[in-house]
């Protein structure tokens, strides 16, 4: 148990469906993060929020939409995925400090599967 | 660009010793992370080092040289459950983190 949770743990879906990501995070961080892994690839950094702001959007296509309602919780909006979105979706949350952040706590990840 | 790069799979037996080395490049640099993923899990952190030297926790140590651009993990009296990916990440000058794609690591008995 990390302190962060996500749901669903599983997720198949249509290229023409709409679904949603969530994540919370118990540890009163206010830094979370939204990561794509795929298979042999390294991590690749999607979205950071800190303080509820949107600071860091790695050029993610639209077909993906973060929402950050209070710094606890991070959703993942996705629609009109492709077979190549199929990856482990990871949520992590970090404490921002004046050096930069403690390290990164993660949750166990979405499986997603674009069929 | 920035880099790292770490051994995709390496091989193990049981109570024995094994170093996974990462070299790293990056547009300035704020410390190295090594994190431990269990297969359908979540990435846990095992280590942090901004400084020179050795990191001594239990059976893990991290090693960190600035100059060289390389950090290893050294895992000491292997056991099954140490069977997992780690993965190797450096902060840049952004405080970003550049992962790795991880190293693979069985332990055979």
């Amino acid at each position: 148990e990390t302190g962060v949770t996500q749901t669903p743990r599983h997720l198949v879906m249509g290229m023409t469906n709409k679904k949603s990501l969530k994540c919370e995070q118990h540890l009163g961080h206010n830094a979370m993060y939204w990561y794509k892994q795929s298979a042999k690839k390294p991590l690749e950094l999607m979205f950071v929020y800190n303080f509820k702001e949107q600071t860091e959007n790695n050029s993610v296509p639209s077909r993906f939409s973060p929402e950050c309602p209070n710094s606890s919780h991070l959703f993942l909006h996705l629609h009109t995925l492709q077979p190549e979105d199929s990856a482990l979706y990871l949520c992590a949350s970090s404490q921002t400090t004046g050096t930069g952040s403690t390290e990164a706590f993660f949750g166990q990840g979405t499986r997603l599967t674009v069929v | 660009g920035q880099n790292i790069d770490q051994p995709t799979e390496m091989t193990a037996t049981e109570g024995a010793i094994v170093q996974i080395n990462c070299t790293y490049q990056t547009s300035g640099f704020n410390g190295l992370f090594w994190y431990q993923q269990h297969a359908g899990e979540a990435p846990t952190f095992l280590s942090y080092n901004v400084l020179d030297g050795l990191e001594e926790k239990g059976r893990f140590s991290s090693f960190l040289s600035r100059s060289k651009g390389y950090s290893y993990l050294l895992l000491k009296e292997l056991q099954m459950k140490d069977s997992a990916s780690y993965l190797c990440a450096a902060k840049d000058s952004n405080y970003q983190l550049i992962w790795g794609a991880g190293t693979k690591l069985i332990i055979k008995p």
